[in-house]
């Protein structure tokens, strides 16, 4: 069983739709990161969250960790053809250090032209 | 400023082989960590090193070991290669102060 869920698990969506992905556990996390992998390479980081409730943007994706830091989301807003890959969220547990991340299972988006 | 560099990119071995992967880190990460990813299990975390030393271990068998350099570069081993172990390989570095890890290409091993 993984620490971190998450929903859905694969997503296919229409260019300009908008999308949310979830990332929960019943752990706490120092901190949460979010990456983007495209098949056959390593995943690249978007993201990371450390402060319970932070918001952030990143152009037309929006972060947000919750206030117990426990759950994380990802929003894409206006979604396009370059936003398709697998997304990611992993966490550092606060009694790990910070080589080491729990990862989800990944969220494989489609967005089609 | 280079990213993290992980050769070969690709390699074929048989049941009960060995095998060696090497990750070059980004110039001044001390801490080098090692995943399997796979469709099955997706990205488990198998080691990390810093400074030469192991800092954390999953919870994979004794096959699999690595070990880092003093210019942090670090290579990881398996031996007596299974057909599960077909993965990729990815390897990221931190730095030292750092809490945010940057991933390499990884290496596809595939086991015949």
């Amino acid at each position: 069983t993984q620490l971190l869920e998450q929903s859905p698990q694969f997503l296919s969506i229409q260019e300009g739709e908008n999308l949310t992905v979830y990332c929960n556990s019943s752990s706490v996390f120092s901190s949460l990161q979010w990456y983007r992998q495209e098949p056959g390479e390593g995943p690249v980081l978007l993201v990371t969250v450390v402060t319970g409730g932070e918001v952030k943007k990143l152009k037309r994706l929006t972060f947000q960790f919750g206030d117990a830091r426990k759950d994380s989301s990802l929003h894409i807003t206006a979604a396009q053809p370059g936003d398709t890959g697998l997304y990611l969220c992993a966490g550092h547990m606060t009694t790990d250090s910070w080589g080491k991340l729990q990862f989800g299972a990944g969220t494989q988006v489609v967005v089609t032209p | 400023k280079a990213g993290v560099t992980q050769t070969p990119r690709y390699l074929i071995k048989t049941r009960g082989q060995q095998v060696t992967l090497s990750c070059s880190p980004i110039s001044g990460h001390r801490s080098v960590s090692w995943y399997q990813q796979t469709p099955g299990q997706g990205l488990q975390f198998l080691f990390e090193y810093f400074s030469e030393t192991q800092r954390n271990k999953g919870n994979f068998p004794g096959r699999f070991s690595g070990r880092q350099f003093s210019n942090s570069r670090s290579e990881m081993n398996v031996s007596t290669l299974e057909l599960g172990d077909s993965a990729l390989y990815l390897c990221a570095s931190t730095r030292s102060s750092g809490n945010e890890q940057f991933f390499g290409p990884g290496t596809r091993l595939t086991v015949l």
